[in-house]
C-alpha cells in the first residue's frame, strides 16, 4: 500500500530552535508538495518540485524557510529560526502527472514555545 | 488573495439526507478542480475531480458539480452517512503548466445519526 510518509508526526520546540521536517514521497511520483494548515488559510502551499527541482517556493518565508530534495526518495522543510507563529501542521504531498490527485501525508504537527 | 473560497466552515445534515459542500473560485484560468476529504489527525484523501470541460462528474453517492459561468462548484452526497463526517476541502488548479493546486480553506461536515 503506497503512502507518503512524514517525520516526525508531532514536534514541539522552543522559539528559536531549528525545526527539519522529512517526507518521503511515493515511489515513482515525480512531484513534491509541501503545504501547512492553518485555521484561518486553510491549506497554504508552501513549496513545491517536480523531479526534485524546485518549481515554486513563492508561499514560503524565504527568510527562515528552506525546502530542499537531496534525492527522490526525500524532501525536507526546514525552518530556522522558528517563531510560535509557524505553529501548524505541515503536508507533504506527491503526484506523478499535472492531471491526478496528490497523495498526501498524515503530517506534522509542529508546536513552537 | 483567497482565490478558492469555502464560505461555510461547518454545515450539519441528518444521516441519509442530501450534504451540499460548496466553493467558489475567482481565477478563470483555473480548469481542473478536486475534492478532498480530510480525518482528524490524518492528511487529506482525494475524493472527486472534475475537468472544465465537464459540469457534472459522479461516482457512488458523491457528485460534483461545476458552473464555469459562476464560477462555482459543489459537492453533492447522497444518502450522507455518519462517516462522511469530515472536513472537505476543494482545490483548484490549471492543467497545463502548473501542478499547483490552490486549497479552500475547508467545511466541516457533521452527519447525524
Amino acid at each position: 500500500d503506497a503512502r507518503v510518509t512524514q517525520t516526525p508526526r508531532d514536534k514541539v520546540t522552543e522559539m528559536g530552535q531549528e525545526v527539519t521536517m522529512r517526507c518521503q514521497p511515493i515511489l515513482g511520483h515525480n512531484t513534491v508538495f509541501w503545504y501547512r494548515q492553518t485555521m484561518m488559510q486553510g491549506l497554504e502551499l508552501l513549496a513545491y518540485f517536480r523531479n526534485r527541482a524546485p518549481l515554486d517556493d513563492s508561499g514560503m518565508p524565504k527568510d527562515r524557510f528552506s525546502a530542499e530534495m537531496p534525492d527522490a526518495t526525500l524532501a525536507t522543510l526546514k525552518i530556522q529560526p522558528s517563531e510560535p507563529r509557524d505553529s501548524a501542521v505541515y503536508f507533504c504531498a506527491s503526484g506523478y502527472s499535472e492531471n491526478t490527485e496528490a497523495f498526501f501525508g498524515q503530517g506534522t504537527r509542529l508546536t513552537v514555545v | 488573495d483567497q482565490q478558492v473560497k469555502q464560505n461555510s466552515p461547518s454545515l450539519s445534515v441528518q444521516e441519509g439526507r442530501i450534504s451540499i459542500l460548496n466553493c467558489d473560485y475567482t481565477n478563470s484560468m483555473f480548469d481542473y478542480f478536486l475534492w478532498y476529504k480530510k480525518y482528524p489527525a490524518e492528511g487529506p484523501t482525494f475524493l472527486i475531480s472534475i475537468s472544465s470541460i465537464k459540469d457534472k462528474n459522479e461516482d457512488g453517492r458523491f457528485t460534483v458539480f461545476l458552473n464555469k459561468s459562476a464560477k462555482h462548484l459543489s459537492l453533492h452526497i447522497v444518502p450522507s452517512q455518519p462517516g462522511d463526517s469530515a472536513v472537505y476541502f476543494c482545490a483548484a488548479k490549471k492543467v497545463s503548466g502548473t501542478y499547483k493546486y490552490i486549497f479552500g480553506t475547508g467545511t466541516r461536515l457533521k452527519v447525524l445519526a
